[in-house]
């Protein structure tokens, strides 16, 4: 059974600072990744997608890695602001094979708090 | 702008009432995802549908939950009697699964409250 983990629990930064948000799988039969945004009462966006060939995706200040076969992926926002205050959640999509081909099982998430 | 659409955003109702939620799914996707989030347990997946059919319920009380898709534009997740340890935000998402794997859109949540 794939378990997701996500370290830190919580993180409060000042702006301005640089940071990484972790994500670690133990079940590296993964088809893709995606790092969500959850803004507080607010559904997920999707911020980033890494298929599993993948070792990076980056969108503006945001930049994901991927190392598969150590089952672990990093989010590293650049600059960060007091908009960029969320919880973050990592989501892998399970490989071909069977029924859960497609699956998405989520981490607990990271809540960020950047203050002014 | 393709989104998924939850129907109502917020439910109150009495313990042993039927809830009903509605799904539309981004028109074109094959996958359609119920879960459930609270603060002790997090997201979890209730059920998963491929082109309509129910890939994965073994998330779902079998005995109070059921979950459907009558047609491609709708997904109907029922909870017949609620309790109040079913308070939670409830979740669709949609997807296309396949030869090109597409990352999953979220609704905004339904916010269930079983008094």
């Amino acid at each position: 059974k794939q378990e997701v983990t996500q370290i830190p629990a919580a993180l409060s930064v000042p702006e301005g600072e640089n940071l990484v948000l972790n994500c670690s799988f133990t079940d590296s039969a993964i088809y893709n990744l995606q790092w969500f945004r959850q803004d507080p009462g607010k559904g997920l966006t999707s911020l980033l997608l890494i298929q599993s060939s993948q070792r990076e995706q980056t969108s503006g200040r945001l930049n994901a890695s991927l190392d598969k076969s150590s089952g672990r992926s990093t989010l590293y926002i650049a600059a960060s602001q007091p908009g960029d205050s969320a919880t973050y959640l990592c989501a892998v999509r399970r490989d071909a094979g069977g029924t859960s081909y497609g699956k998405l099982t989520f981490g607990q998430g990271t809540i960020l708090t950047v203050h002014p | 702008d393709a989104r998924v659409t939850q129907t109502p955003r917020h439910k109150v109702t009495e313990m042993g009432q039927e809830v009903t939620m509605r799904c539309q799914p981004i028109l074109g996707h094959n996958t359609v995802f119920w879960y459930r989030q609270t603060m002790m347990q997090g997201l979890e997946l209730l059920a998963y549908f491929r082109n309509r059919a129910p890939l994965d319920d073994s998330g779902m009380p079998k005995d109070r939950f059921s979950a459907e898709m009558p047609d491609a534009t709708l997904a109907t997740l029922k909870i017949q009697p609620s309790e109040p340890r079913d308070s939670a935000v409830y979740f669709c998402a949609s997807g296309l699964v396949g030869v090109a794997n597409t990352e999953a859109f979220f609704g905004q949540g339904t916010r269930l409250t079983v008094v």
